[in-house]
């Protein structure tokens, strides 16, 4: 069975400072993916990245990068000078190849960025 | 544009009534999801559909069905609405070269009086 823990509720900071969100992930699967989705206030689910278990290279995308380390089951996610559109729920979520395609999510963290 | 629509967008129903909810895709995906999000829980995965008349059930699928009659409509439908059924619901679609990313509708506010 597929398990994702965010652990941290709700992070607020203030604009211009680094924000990181913690992912653990748990599976028997040797191969399997990982993702972030972005929620903003309007409700829609944002894609923004997806990291499969054989690329452990960490990426770097404008203020947004990621973090990914097998040896501790982690997919931390990083924005770096927030800013208030930011101010979002960010889910991890992870699919394993014996659930093929099927998403599980953690429970979010939301991101408060007050100006 | 490919995308995928969910409606209606919101809905108010009465405990017992039948409800459907739909949703259509215009990437061509083979796969289809429904997802409910309620607070402290994310999204949990209600059915999900591979193919044109293959439909699954998913981790909190009772009182819920869907059925796949085409490729690009997988409609939920709720038999008997219930006050814990009161949700947001999210459709979702993969396929193509990228068969893992799931890309999701705008949600449906469903709330059951």
């Amino acid at each position: 069975a597929q398990k994702v823990t965010q652990a941290q509720t709700e992070i607020s900071v203030v604009e211009k400072e680094d924000v990181t969100l913690d992912c653990v992930y748990e599976t028997r699967d040797t191969t399997y993916y990982l993702f972030w989705y972005k929620q903003p206030p309007s409700g829609e689910l944002v894609f923004l990245i997806r990291r499969n278990s054989f690329d452990e290279q960490n990426e770097i995308s404008g203020r947004y990068s990621w973090n990914f380390q097998k040896s501790t089951s982690s997919f931390n996610f990083t924005i770096t000078a927030s800013q208030v559109v930011d101010s979002a729920v960010y889910f991890c979520a992870l699919s394993a190849t014996d659930s093929w395609g099927k998403l599980q999510f953690g429970a979010g963290t939301q991101v408060v960025v007050t100006p | 544009d490919a995308e995928i629509t969910q409606s209606p967008r919101h809905k108010i129903t009465e405990t017992g009534r039948q409800v459907t909810l739909a949703c259509h895709q215009t990437w061509n995906h083979n796969n289809m999801f429904w997802y409910r999000q309620d607070l402290g829980h994310g999204l949990r995965l209600i059915h999900y559909s591979y193919g044109v008349q293959d439909t699954n059930k998913g981790e909190v699928s009772d009182g819920y069905s869907v059925s796949r009659s085409n490729t690009e409509d997988l409609p939920l439908t709720l038999e008997s609405a219930a006050s814990s059924q009161t949700s947001v619901y999210f459709c979702a679609s993969s396929g193509g070269s990228d068969g893992y990313t799931q890309y999701f509708g705008p949600g449906t506010r469903l709330t059951v009086l």
